[in-house]
């Protein structure tokens, strides 16, 4: 079954610290892998996405993430997190061709100053 | 990338009664969806909007409780039809441009039902 999981729920970090959240996929065809964000009130707004190529992506707001293909994992890391960082962060899997997405449960994010 | 944007914002409602939702994209995009969140929890896709002819919905969803239109390329409804507690949510849809095989989303609309 295909399924996108976010182990952490909630996170804490300090104002400065490294983050480094968590994705795991069950996908039968090669996933197209994205992380979106979604702060307080806010829509979801991309960070970054992984289609092919090199398995490190750089994405916005100083975000990256690695695609580790043996590991089924998307993990997304920031080297010094920002207190306008807090928010709740959803990664999605989904094919080419489709647009359709799998989306995790999210995990929510907090800063503390 | 597409910008979106979507109206109501939020909105309360009675039950019994629908509300219908807009969402404008600034340019044509090949795909749009609508997306139901519900408090805490992440993003369940109700239906593909397609253009000029009849949505695409996902398991647990129906035509009758949540019709979607979409006259043209960059603009879709969808309606929340009579209208209970449980559809508490927020609403959302995304647009899917060309080649870019990447969906952008709206603001949300925050829904309400009392």
């Amino acid at each position: 079954a295909q399924s996108v999981t976010q182990p952490d729920i909630h996170i804490t970090v300090s104002e400065g610290a490294s983050l480094e959240l968590r994705c795991n996929y069950s996908y039968g065809a090669t996933p197209y892998l994205f992380w979106y964000v979604q702060s307080p009130g806010q829509g979801l707004q991309l960070l970054l996405k992984y289609f092919s190529g090199d398995t490190l992506v750089q994405g916005i707001k100083g975000f990256e993430a690695e695609f580790k293909r043996s590991q089924s994992s998307f993990n997304l890391r920031k080297p010094s997190v920002h207190w306008s960082d807090a928010a709740e962060y959803f990664c999605a899997v989904g094919a080419r061709g489709t647009y359709k997405y799998i989306f995790g449960t999210g995990t929510r994010l907090k800063v503390l100053a | 990338s597409a910008v979106i944007s979507q109206k109501p914002s939020r909105d309360i409602c009675q039950r019994g009664t629908s509300l219908t939702i807009q969402c404008q994209v600034d340019s044509q995009v090949t795909m749009m969806f609508w997306y139901r969140q519900q408090p805490g929890q992440s993003l369940t896709l109700i239906a593909t909007a397609n253009q000029g002819s009849e949505a695409t919905y996902e398991s647990g969803f129906v035509i009758d409780k949540f019709p979607i239109s979409r006259p043209n390329l960059t603009f879709s409804t969808l309606t929340v039809s009579n209208m209970s507690p449980e559809d508490s949510s927020i609403y959302l849809c995304s647009a899917g441009t060309g080649l870019s095989e990447t969906q952008y989303f709206g603001p949300g609309t925050r829904l309400l039902v009392l």
